[in-house]
């Protein structure tokens, strides 16, 4: 079956724009995750969903950035008046249910803010 | 707050050597610890999942181990090849349904 995808696989935009970055997850995987990946780093959380509701936001830097799951399934990353540093690859994953199941990854969709 | 870390951060090998690689965490309250690989540009392929119940897990050529108590998984690559460089990342699941944590991973090259 199809794995996580992300799009688009690549975005460039300017310093204060609006961006929304969509993931489909694995079609019955209640649980979605966001990541965010700088160079040479580890992938860093930002927002947890089971469900349509988002079980653990603690990781979103500020309230700049949004993300929703309407209806359970795809989700939307939204940035609001980006920033340079905000550029980076972000990752969307999904599992079963919960944190203890094996978390499947998207390609990543890579951001960068000129 | 759960660090994880991972040493070395690359490491360059002759083909066909056997090689481990190592990760640490700060909180041994996990409910598993998973390894990833992730190849230039790309996302991350899972590669072994172990439980905190579980010591060790293996895949082909993989073997990963885990030792809560000193805060410890290695994963061990036998025999390794060109195709096996890539970065390799650890992640600790921890309680309850905290998402993963990552280390900074190892960027491990094979050279034929």
């Amino acid at each position: 079956g199809a794995g996580v995808s992300q799009t688009p696989s690549n975005k460039v935009t300017e310093k204060g724009k609006y961006v929304e970055l969509r993931c489909d997850p694995i079609s019955g995987h209640t649980a979605l995750y966001w990541y965010r990946q700088s160079l040479g780093q580890g992938p860093e959380f930002l927002i947890y969903f089971q469900g349509t509701g988002a079980a653990d936001d603690s990781g979103l830097p500020n309230d700049r950035f949004f993300a929703v799951r309407p209806e359970g399934s795809v989700s939307t990353l939204k940035i609001q008046r980006t920033e340079r540093g905000d550029s980076a690859v972000y990752l969307c994953a999904s599992s079963l249910g919960t944190s203890a199941d094996t978390q499947y990854f998207g390609p990543g969709t890579r951001l960068t803010v000129l | 707050k759960q660090e994880v870390t991972q040493i070395p951060a690359a490491l360059s090998v002759p083909e066909g050597e056997n090689l481990v690689l190592n990760c640490s965490f700060t909180d041994s309250a996990i409910y598993n610890l998973q390894w990833f690989r992730q190849d230039p540009g790309k996302g991350l392929t899972s590669l072994l999942l172990i439980q905190s119940s579980q010591r060790e897990q293996t895949s082909g050529r993989l073997n990963a181990s885990l030792d809560k108590s000193s805060g410890r998984s290695t994963l061990y690559i036998a025999a390794s090849q060109p195709g096996d460089s890539a970065t390799y990342l650890c992640a600790s699941g921890n309680s309850g349904n905290t998402p993963l944590v990552f280390g900074k991973g190892t960027r491990l090259s094979v050279i034929a």
